[in-house]
């Protein structure tokens, strides 16, 4: 079955700490692997994607992400979190010959000061 | 950077009865989608739209539901008799291309209460 599991509901870590949110997923074809971060009030928007190539890819917001495929794993990592980071992640999956993505259930992520 | 709007943002209706969600994607988008998030649970694919078509649709877009571009910029969601299941929050999403170019832009959503 094809699926994104996201293991963390909730993460706190304090300003100016390492992050990382761990996405793992369950897909037939080639994947194609986004997260995306949903502040309150707001759409999701895209940190970044990948799609082939280099396996560590570098997204917005000083956020990147590392593909694995013999973990198929695609966890999100900051070096030095900010206090506006403080928002919900989701994780997706999609592959070519679909429109559909699927999408995990999401880590809320807060930020002490 | 370009907005995907979606209106109403919270949307309360009476169960049975009918409502549309309106959504006006980014002018020059060819792809155009409908998800939703049931609360507590994950964000799940509904429906895709390219060409004035149905594209792909999910398990959960039955006979209750339709879309439609009525006039070339706005994009609406109908759901005919809304059962209490179908509260959510409703995202509308729009891209240009598909592909390694793909980046989907998601609305702010409705939140749709179903009494």
């Amino acid at each position: 079955a094809q699926s994104v599991t996201q293991p963390d509901i909730h993460i706190t870590v304090s300003e100016g700490a390492s992050l990382e949110l761990r996405c793992n997923y369950s897909y037939g074809a080639t994947p194609y692997l986004f997260w995306y971060v949903q502040s309150p009030g707001q759409g999701l928007q895209l940190l970044l994607k990948y799609f082939s190539g280099d396996t560590l890819v570098q997204g917005i917001k000083g956020f990147e992400a590392e593909f694995k495929r013999s973990q198929s794993s695609f966890n999100l990592r900051k070096p030095s979190v900010h206090w506006s980071d403080a928002a919900e992640y989701f994780c997706a999956v999609t592959g070519s010959g679909t429109y559909k993505y699927i999408f995990g259930t999401g880590t809320r992520l807060k930020v002490l000061a | 950077e370009p907005e995907v709007t979606q209106t109403p943002s919270h949307q309360v209706t009476q169960m049975g009865q009918e409502v549309i969600l309106r959504c006006v994607p980014i002018s020059n988008h060819l792809y155009f989608y409908w998800y939703r998030q049931i609360l507590g649970q994950k964000v799940e694919f509904l429906v895709s739209f390219y060409n004035n078509e149905i594209s792909e649709k999910s398990e959960i877009f039955d006979d209750q539901f339709s879309v439609e571009r009525p006039d070339g910029s706005n994009f609406t969601l109908k759901i005919r008799s809304t059962k209490l299941e179908d509260s959510a929050m409703y995202f509308c999403a729009s891209s240009a291309q598909r592909g390694a170019n793909e980046k989907l832009f998601f609305g702010s959503g409705t939140q749709l209460s179903v009494l």
